[in-house]
This record gives structure tokens, sequence and C-alpha cells, in this order.
């Protein structure tokens, strides 16, 4: 099926950093999503966003919708080692519809 | 946010035989619940949409005569593996949405098939 190009795909950073990904779509999205999995667990939902421009906060994480409805991002500030894990974008033409994911970004924090 | 289960979280099977996966939306009616297959290092891929009371509808390549899917109740839908081989070891995941609402996925249930 279709996915989202997410990047990069693995990030190995120092405790404390700042992270930063992305996701980019050839096409529209009314709804983009940012979800956290840990091995052998699902994804858990961090952000939702759900009109182009905005921006949104949930403690250390901060994701924007793009202006375009093609894109969005995920920052994380001062990372800690709890933060490793898999992050994937979604994408939702419409509520209720499928949603489309990215290829993941795998976070590594090096204490 | 709303709680998603899935019973079990590991099963071992014999190729060959069939098994059985719950996902069951546990405070909130899941009008629309989705499967989701996961292979290692990969994203997850969507395996068929339910609608509660109605047949589900297949993603391309997906056979729906080797995974039953049942959405019985707004709260309980289930997947079955038919004749299970060891390519469809792999982790099974849930989702369940209610009407507009976000999608909120279950644990995961890893299958092997030896």
């Amino acid at each position: 099926g279709q996915q989202l190009n997410q990047s990069p795909q693995s990030m190995f950073i120092q405790e404390g950093e700042d992270v930063s990904m992305n996701c980019t779509s050839s096409s529209i999205f009314n709804t983009w999503l940012w979800y956290k999995q840990d091995p052998g667990e699902g994804p858990v939902l961090l952000i939702a966003l759900y009109k182009a421009g905005e921006l949104t906060s949930n403690g250390r994480l901060t994701a924007q919708f793009g202006i375009t409805r093609k894109d969005s991002f995920l920052n994380i500030s001062a990372s800690i080692p709890s933060d490793v894990g898999i992050y994937f974008c979604a994408g939702q033409r419409n509520a209720g519809n499928m949603l489309t994911f990215g290829g993941g970004t795998r976070l590594m924090v090096k204490p | 946010g709303a709680v998603v289960s899935q019973h079990p979280s590991r099963v071992i099977c014999k190729s060959g035989t069939s098994v059985k996966i719950e996902c069951r939306s546990l405070d909130f009616q899941a009008t629309t619940m989705f499967w989701y297959r996961q292979f290692p290092k990969q994203s997850l891929m969507l395996m068929a949409t339910s609608n509660e009371g109605s047949k589900a509808t297949y993603e391309q390549g997906v056979e729906k005569d080797k995974f039953l899917i049942n959405h019985a109740s707004l709260t309980l839908s289930t997947l079955t593996v038919t004749s299970a081989h060891p390519e469809d070891s792999s982790f099974y995941i849930c989702s369940g949405q209610g009407g507009t609402d976000t999608q909120y996925f279950g644990p995961g249930t890893r299958l092997t098939v030896l």
C-alpha cells in the first residue's frame, strides 16, 4: 500500500539533544498524526493535527501540520533514554478513513 | 485516550492450523476496526477495514478467504488466519475508531507459525 515519505529512517543521538523528523506526501491529507511504537507493542498516539498550519505541543514534543497539507514534522526537545523507539507519521484524508503510514524513524538515545 | 486490547498477545501454531485473534475496544464503541500486519523493521500495512455488522473491505493482495474478519459488535472484531503457513508469521495489530474519532491501536499479537 501507499506510504508517506518519512525521514530520517534512523537517528542515533546523545541524551539531551533535540530531534527532528518529517513526513512528506505527494497528495493532500486533512489530518496528520504522530505515533510512537515500542518493541513488541502497538503504536501509541502522540499528537494529532487537524488544521493546515497548526502547531501543537505535547510536553517535549512539538508537531506541525504543513500549510500545503502535504507534510508534517515532529520535534522532540531535550531527548531522554525513554524516547527510544520507532516514530511513525500517519495521514488521513478524511475523518473516519484509513490511515496511511510513513516508513518510521528509529530513534536511539545514548545516555 | 481510548483503550483497545488484543488477545492473545503471542501465539505459536503448527502449519496448517487456524488461529483466531480478538480485538476489543474497552471504553468506547468502535464503529470501524482496522487490521494491520507489520513485518520486522517495517511499517504497518493495512490488511482490511471492518464496519460493525457488515463485510470487511480487504486491501489489494490480502486474501479474504485466508484472513477471515468478523466485526459482530461495536466492541469486538476477530481476525482468523486460516491454514496458517510460516510466511504468515508476523505482528498483527488492530485499531478501533468510534465514528470520526482518532484510531486507537491495540498492543498487537505476535504470530509464529512453525
